[in-house]
C-alpha cells in the first residue's frame, strides 16, 4: 500500500533556529495536513492544504509557521524561530479528498522534534 | 467546541479475551467518527469510521466499534484479542459540515498479554 513518508525522522535544534520538516504524500492524493503530538497530549491539528494555499488553519499555526508545496511531490513546514514549546511529534497527512467527503487520512511514520 | 475523551491511558487484556477501547465525544454538529492505530515506528493507520447508518461499524483486523448518540460514545472493541493488536489507539470526531479537521484524544494503549 502506498505510504506518507517524512524526513528526517528526529530532528534536534537550538531555539531560535529555523527547521523544515519534510513529507513526501501519495501521488494522487489532493489534500494535505500538519498535525502535531506533544508528549502526553492530544495529537492537534496545525493546517490544511489544498490547490496550493491553506484551507485551514488552528490558533497554533501562526506567523512562526509556513507549509509548501515547493515541487508537486514534497509538502513541507516550517517553523522561522523555534521555541522549547515547539518539541513535539509532527505528522503530515494526505488524502485524496477533502472538505466534506473527507473520509479517511493516511498519516506518515511522524518527525520528532526536539527544541534545546 | 468538538472534543473527545479516551478515559483509560492504558487496556490490559489476555490474548483470547474481548477488549474494549473507550472514546466519548463532543460535537456541536453531525459527528464524523473515527479510530486511528499507531504501531511503533509507524504513522497512525485508519481503522474504522462512523459516518451514518448502521451504528455497528467494521474495520480493519477484526475491530468494529458501536455508535451511540444518547451517550455520545464510540467504543472499539474486538472479540478476540490478538498479542499482534498491542499498539496506541486513537479516538478521532470531525464536525461534519463546518470542518475538515479532526479532533483527536489522547490515545490509549493497548496491551494484549499472551
Amino acid at each position: 500500500e502506498p505510504e506518507v513518508t517524512q524526513t528526517p525522522s528526529h530532528q534536534v535544534t537550538q531555539m531560535g533556529q529555523e527547521v523544515i520538516l519534510r513529507c513526501v504524500p501519495i501521488s494522487n492524493h489532493l489534500y494535505f495536513y500538519w498535525y502535531r503530538q506533544i508528549l502526553g497530549q492530544k495529537v492537534e491539528f496545525l493546517v490544511s492544504f489544498y490547490n496550493n494555499e491553506i484551507s485551514e488553519k488552528s490558533e497554533i499555526f501562526d506567523d512562526q509557521f509556513s507549509v509548501e508545496r515547493p515541487d508537486g511531490s514534497n509538502f513541507t513546514l516550517k517553523i522561522r524561530s523555534t521555541k522549547l514549546e515547539d518539541s513535539a511529534m509532527y505528522f503530515c497527512a494526505s488524502s485524496p479528498d477533502g472538505g466534506t467527503t473527507n473520509e479517511k487520512l493516511f498519516f506518515g511514520s511522524g518527525t520528532q522534534l526536539s527544541v534545546l | 467546541a468538538q472534543s473527545v475523551a479516551q478515559p483509560e491511558d492504558q487496556v490490559n487484556v489476555a490474548e483470547g479475551n474481548p477488549l474494549t477501547v473507550k472514546c466519548t465525544y463532543s460535537v456541536s454538529g453531525n459527528p464524523y467518527l473515527f479510530w486511528y492505530v499507531q504501531y511503533p515506528n509507524r504513522g497512525l493507520q485508519f481503522l474504522l469510521k462512523y459516518i451514518t447508518g448502521d451504528n455497528l461499524v467494521k474495520g480493519s483486523y477484526g475491530f468494529e466499534a458501536e455508535f451511540n448518540k444518547s451517550q455520545t460514545s464510540f467504543h472499539l472493541k474486538k472479540p478476540s484479542a490478538l498479542v499482534s493488536d498491542s499498539a496506541l489507539y486513537f479516538c478521532a470526531v470531525r464536525d461534519f459540515y463546518n470542518t475538515d479537521k479532526l479532533i483527536f484524544g489522547t490515545g490509549t494503549r493497548l496491551q494484549v498479554f499472551p
